[in-house]
C-alpha cells in the first residue's frame, strides 16, 4: 500500500482481556517502531525491528507486552491481560533507513481498556 | 524524566505571520532532530528535519534552526497559513550512537493555531 497502516482503528477492551494490534508497514521498508502515545503526551518508544529481528524492546511497559514481525513486513503488538492504564493510541511507524529518521507513521489504533 | 521539551503546549498566531515553536534537549548524544505534524485522528506527519552537524535547513516555508550549545532547536512557519493549524512534535534520536534505542523520543507537542 501506499502508507502505513494500521488495524483496527479503534478497539475496546475489558480489563483482563488480550488485545492484537496490526500493522502493515510500507512495503519494502526495512525498519518498523511501535510507539505509545497517551493523551496529551507525545509519541513514546515501545519497541524496533530492522526486518524481523527485533533490535530494541527496551519501551515495552511491562511483559505483558510482546511484539513481533515474523516475516519482516507485518508487525503485531499483543498486549496480554490489558488494564486501565493500557489505553492509549499505539501507533507503528516504518523507515526505510535502519535508523528512526524520517519514519513515516499509520493512523494509529486507539485503545480503550474498560 | 523528559530529554525532550516542548514548553509551550499552544501557540496561536494570527495568518501571514511568523509562527515560531521551540523545543530544548537534554541528552547531548542526540544528533538528528526532527519536527513531526500532527492532524487529529491521523498519525504524526514528518515536517522537516536536521543533522547536528547543520545550524540551518530550510524547504518552503519551512525552517529549522539548530543551536548545539544551547541544546535548542526551533522551527519557523512563514508565512503562516490556515492549513498549518496542528499539533507540531520535536523529536531526536541518536543515529550515530551505534547501539541502544533506534527509535525517536518526542516532545508533548505544541498546539499551533492559527488564526484568520
Amino acid at each position: 500500500g501506499a502508507g502505513v497502516s494500521q488495524s483496527p482503528r479503534y478497539k475496546v477492551a475489558k480489563r483482563g482481556q488480550d488485545v492484537a494490534l496490526r500493522c502493515d508497514p510500507i512495503s519494502g521498508h526495512v525498519s518498523l517502531f511501535w510507539y505509545q502515545q497517551a493523551l496529551g503526551q507525545g509519541p513514546e518508544f515501545l519497541t524496533y525491528f530492522q526486518n524481523e529481528a527485533q533490535l530494541d524492546k527496551s519501551g515495552l511497559p511491562s511483559d505483558r507486552f510482546f511484539a513481533e514481525r515474523p516475516e519482516g513486513s507485518v508487525s503485531t503488538l499483543k498486549i496480554q491481560r490489558t488494564q486501565q492504564e493500557d489505553s492509549a493510541v499505539y501507533l507503528c511507524a516504518s523507515s526505510s533507513y535502519s535508523g528512526g529518521t524520517e519514519a513515516f507513521f499509520g493512523q494509529g489504533t486507539r485503545l480503550t481498556v474498560v | 524524566d523528559q530529554q525532550v521539551k516542548q514548553n509551550s503546549p499552544s501557540l496561536s498566531v494570527q495568518e501571514g505571520r511568523i509562527s515560531i515553536l521551540n523545543c530544548d534537549y537534554t541528552n547531548s548524544m542526540f544528533d538528528y532532530f526532527l519536527w513531526y505534524k500532527k492532524y487529529p485522528a491521523e498519525g504524526p506527519t514528518f515536517l522537516i528535519s536536521i543533522s547536528s552537524i547543520k545550524d540551518k535547513n530550510e524547504d518552503g516555508r519551512f525552517t529549522v534552526f539548530l543551536n548545539k550549545s544551547a541544546k535548542h532547536l526551533s522551527l519557523h512557519i512563514v508565512p503562516s497559513q490556515p492549513g498549518d493549524s496542528a499539533v507540531y512534535f520535536c523529536a531526536a534520536s541518536a543515529v550515530g550512537s551505534g547501539g541502544g534505542a533506534d527509535g525517536l523520543t518526542f516532545g508533548k507537542g505544541t498546539h499551533l493555531i492559527i488564526q484568520p
